[in-house]
């Protein structure tokens, strides 16, 4: 157990829908990191925060947005969902950037 | 700007005999260096990683990887497979004095036959 929660573990949602992802780094990690791991583009960083501000940006769509709470707890949140949304999408945390990342298990979801 | 290279997307070896990944990387400061393990419908978990101390750096589950920075390498290797070894490996290079973020290879499937 890394210590990363991340919720839900499985989601089904339609086309067109918006869903949002929960993510609770370990206890202590000011820095959380979103991935998108899918068959077709391997591990790909969405974005990162530390302390509560965005830190770095990577392949994230405009239809997503994701942000960190006082209590360092994150959200995912993918709107106007399409097929190709469908993926494994996995938060990590570490003490601050440059540091170990630990993963969480991931959130499935797939859109139909 | 960074950027790692897993060479092989799939290694096949027997149980009981040696396994070799392969990685090489690419940074322009001094990198960190990681390998990751993830089982089926799992999340990743750390292996190992390198930082700038001992090259040769020892892991969980009998896993080792040595840094070499002359190639710009960083595979990972163990004894002798269990079968409990099938899974997919990631090599991770982050930049201490770059980005920071974590850039993942493809991922190298390992195939245990029994």
């Amino acid at each position: 157990d890394s210590g990363v929660t991340q919720t839900p573990k499985h989601l089904i949602t339609a086309t067109g829908q918006r869903v949002t992802l929960r993510c609770s780094p370990r206890s202590g990690d000011l820095s959380v990191y979103w991935y998108q791991q899918s068959l077709d583009q391997g591990l790909q960083f969405l974005i990162q925060y530390y302390n509560g501000e965005e830190r770095a940006k990577g392949n994230i769509l405009e239809r997503f947005s994701a942000q960190q709470f006082p209590d360092l707890h994150s959200e995912l949140n993918l709107s106007s969902l399409e097929l190709g949304d469908s993926a494994l999408y996995f938060c990590a945390s570490s003490p601050f950037s440059g540091d170990t990342i630990y993963f969480g298990e991931g959130s499935w979801l797939t859109v139909v | 700007a960074q950027s790692v290279t897993q060479l092989d997307s799939h290694v096949s070896v027997s149980e009981g005999t040696p396994v070799l990944l392969r990685c090489n990387y690419s940074s322009s400061y001094s990198p960190s260096l990681f390998w990751y393990v993830q089982h089926p419908n799992k999340g990743l978990q750390l292996l190992l990683k390198y930082t700038s101390a001992a090259t040769l750096v020892k892991g969980i589950n009998g896993f080792e990887a040595e840094f070499k920075k002359s190639e710009t390498s960083f595979h990972l290797t163990k004894p002798s497979a269990h079968m409990s070894d099938a899974a997919e490996y990631f090599c991770v290079v982050s930049d201490l004095g770059g980005s920071y973020i974590p850039t993942f290879g493809r991922g190298t499937s390992l195939i245990v036959h029994p």
